[in-house]
């Protein structure tokens, strides 16, 4: 398992706004992903990230919309730009670890309220 | 694409009722199935896996699942809940080549005391 950290726990933003939100993970991971968890609902995955190449977006994303860095097997970065009400939701990352059985690991999460 | 449902949105239980949580998926293929826990105000965690191999697998807390295939089902159960338990549980699925990692709606569990 690995310890994860996610930066804001919260916030809340105006809409047009962007917000870029941190995960950190304790040891060197080769797959990272971003959820979006909507009030009420199951999680949805936005995009996997790996290190050294484009982030994979699922459909109904697009990197215009929330673009991701991942600079290093233990960092990578959403933001979610020019935000809308309708963003608001609760935004996690997870890692899976090479050889590990492709169960993932969940931070705990960064809840966006966007007014 | 491959879907997963839950049977209960919210279950709602006595403190040493038995519990069954509903999981089935469309995928047709060999896919690796989980259930996660997410207990009031912290993050997911995982409460058990099946890969392969015995298709009655145990996890952490007294939880165990059985994998039916010919049903595409993977039920939570537990003989004994206890007030701790209340949380909500989601079921998810992945394909076997790694991708396409799915999660099931969730199902709310209340544990009356």
């Amino acid at each position: 398992s690995a310890v994860i950290s996610q930066k804001p726990s919260r916030d809340i933003c105006q809409r047009g706004t962007s917000l870029t939100i941190q995960c950190q993970v304790d040891s060197q991971v080769t797959m990272m992903f971003w959820y979006r968890q909507q009030p009420g609902q199951s999680l949805t995955l936005i995009a996997t990230a790996n290190q050294g190449s484009e982030a994979t977006y699922e459909s109904g994303f697009v990197i215009d919309k929330f673009p991701i860095s991942r600079p290093n097997l233990t960092f990578s970065t959403l933001t979610v730009s020019n935000m809308s009400p309708e963003d608001s939701s609760i935004y996690l990352c997870s890692v899976e670890f090479e050889g590990g059985g492709y169960e993932q690991y969940f931070g705990p999460g960064t809840r966006l309220t966007v007014t | 694409a491959q879907s997963v449902s839950q049977h209960n949105h919210h279950v709602i239980l006595s403190e040493a009722a038995s519990l069954e949580l509903g999981c089935n998926y469309s995928y047709g293929g060999t896919v690796n199935l989980f259930w996660y826990v997410q207990y009031p105000g912290q993050h997911l965690q995982l409460l058990l896996k099946y890969f392969s191999g015995d298709p009655l697998v145990k996890g952490i807390k007294g939880f165990e699942a059985e994998f039916i295939k010919s049903k595409f089902s993977f039920n939570l159960r537990k003989p004994s809940v206890q007030w701790s338990d209340t949380a909500e549980y989601f079921c998810a699925v992945m394909d076997n080549y790694g991708q396409n990692f799915v999660f099931g709606p969730g199902t709310r569990l209340s544990v009356l005391p």
